[in-house]
């Protein structure tokens, strides 16, 4: 098993670019997270899914989409990236009875200049 | 809502030394608490969880945890610690009951000195 695994692991945009991040994992989970990290201030989740075709939106939704179109995937996007959506990103997943138990993917190191 | 408190931001501490992560939640209902660790340039796992019987967890690596609800606290402890656990570590907590949000900390880095 690979896990959550994410693609790309590093990325540099310029203000305005637009990017999709690609989350993907091979545990049959129903639940999929989106979260980003930032010093100081722990992980915050951007949007989670509860299962395929359906999403909702986190604490920092602001500046991102996302689509789960098989359940396996879970897509982040970034329509028009800004300096301050610079961060790592996680991806995590987990059973629908224990969502607290999450995997996460490794990151994906974004940097907007 | 729900909320975690790490009260420390970087614990240094020398090889074979014992070590405590301090870990504080406010939450109006039953809660479940976490600890997830992160090494270096990955992902975070997850080191233990109390969901529920005995307040004392125990985990993998060596680590336990001890839930108290009258000091609403689930501090993280190691007897003695190795170069290996040098990573940075993160409480959580989630309300019981279905899907409910995981709620970070703001994570604990522990430097371990040789």
């Amino acid at each position: 098993n690979a896990g959550v695994t994410q693609t790309p692991k590093f990325r540099v945009l310029k203000t305005g670019q637009s990017m999709t991040l690609l989350c993907a994992q091979d545990m049959n989970h129903e639940y999929m997270y989106w979260y980003r990290q930032d010093p100081g201030m722990g992980l915050r989740l951007i949007h989670y899914s509860v299962g395929e075709g359906t999403t909702a939106k986190g604490e920092v939704p602001d500046g991102y989409n996302v689509s789960r179109l098989k359940k396996q995937n879970f897509l982040l996007g970034l329509e028009s990236a800004a300096p301050s959506q610079t961060s790592v990103y996680f991806c995590a997943s987990s059973y629908s009875d224990r969502s607290y138990e999450q995997y996460f993917g490794p990151g994906t190191r974004l940097t907007v200049t | 809502a729900q909320s975690v408190t790490q009260l420390d931001s970087q614990v240094p501490v020398f090889e074979e030394a014992p070590v405590e992560l301090r870990c504080n939640y406010s939450s109006s209902v039953s809660v479940y608490l976490f600890w997830y660790v992160q090494y270096p340039n990955q992902g975070l796992q997850l080191l233990l969880k109390y969901l529920s019987g005995s307040t004392l967890v125990k985990g993998i690596n060596g680590f336990e945890a001890e839930f108290n609800k009258s000091q609403t606290s689930f501090h993280l402890r190691k007897p003695s610690v190795h170069i290996s656990d040098t990573a940075e570590y993160f409480c959580a907590v989630s309300r019981t009951g279905g899907y409910q949000k995981v709620t970070f900390g703001i994570g604990t880095k522990l430097q371990v000195i040789p």
